[in-house]
């Protein structure tokens, strides 16, 4: 049974670029959270999808940041133009259809903007 | 979610009992209470859940005041591997899904050899 996949581990990227993180959930999962944790803080929530839907998005921040659950294939969490500031832990987890809903970590992306 | 307090850290030794507690006064009746922790440079990793009654897993129990204002997350045999930041977090279900977690501070458990 594998676990929820992100890749890449670890993204570099110059400010300015893009960065895209991916998250495969954990088979028969169709609930994906995304997670921020900013160097010696806390985590943060951004975004809650369903499959082809985006069902809560309160923590995502307004610019550049979009995230999407296609059909087919993994969720993709996308940071157009980075910046220094959003150099972080990106996690991903998954949850099953029934209750408790219980989340199932990734091991992350580290995102180092340079 | 609802607000919870925990300690912001504790020790204890290897090999014995270890108690980590939570309030959360402001608990309402479809809140369950949820742990969750995260090891050095991982993922969050589920540990265990409740509404009112004591539960028991495979890797700790978990105990609820009478009132449900305060639970404590109870790990038999801590071991170093079980040094971690523990998360209690209360979560609502809705209709065919959950929020995203409101971690908090958490508390940083040291477990001392």
């Amino acid at each position: 049974n594998a676990g929820v996949m992100q890749n890449p581990r670890h993204l570099v990227r110059r400010r300015g670029q893009e960065a895209r993180l991916r998250c495969s959930p954990m088979k028969g999962h169709s609930h994906v959270y995304w997670y921020r944790q900013l160097p010696e803080e806390g985590l943060k929530f951004m975004v809650y999808l369903q499959k082809e839907n985006i069902i809560d998005e309160s923590g995502m921040p307004k610019e550049r940041f979009s995230a999407e659950f296609p059909k087919e294939g993994p969720s993709i969490l996308r940071i157009q133009q980075v910046v220094r500031g959003d150099s972080a832990a990106y996690f991903c987890a998954s949850s099953p259809l029934r209750p408790p809903y219980e989340q199932y970590f990734g091991p992350g992306t580290r995102l180092t903007v340079t | 979610d609802a607000k919870t307090t925990q300690p912001n850290s504790m020790e204890s030794n290897e090999e014995e009992p270890v108690h980590l507690p939570c309030n959360h006064s402001t608990i309402s009746g479809t809140d369950y209470i949820h742990w969750y922790r995260q090891l050095p440079s991982q993922g969050p990793e589920y540990v265990i859940h409740g509404l009112t009654s004591n539960v028991n897993n495979r890797m700790a129990s978990l105990a609820i005041a009478e009132d449900r204002k305060s639970s404590t997350l109870i790990l038999h045999r801590a071991t170093l591997r079980d040094a971690a930041v523990y998360y209690c977090i209360l979560r609502v279900y809705s209709g065919g899904g959950a929020d995203g977690l409101t971690f908090g501070k958490g508390t940083h458990l040291i477990i001392q050899p």
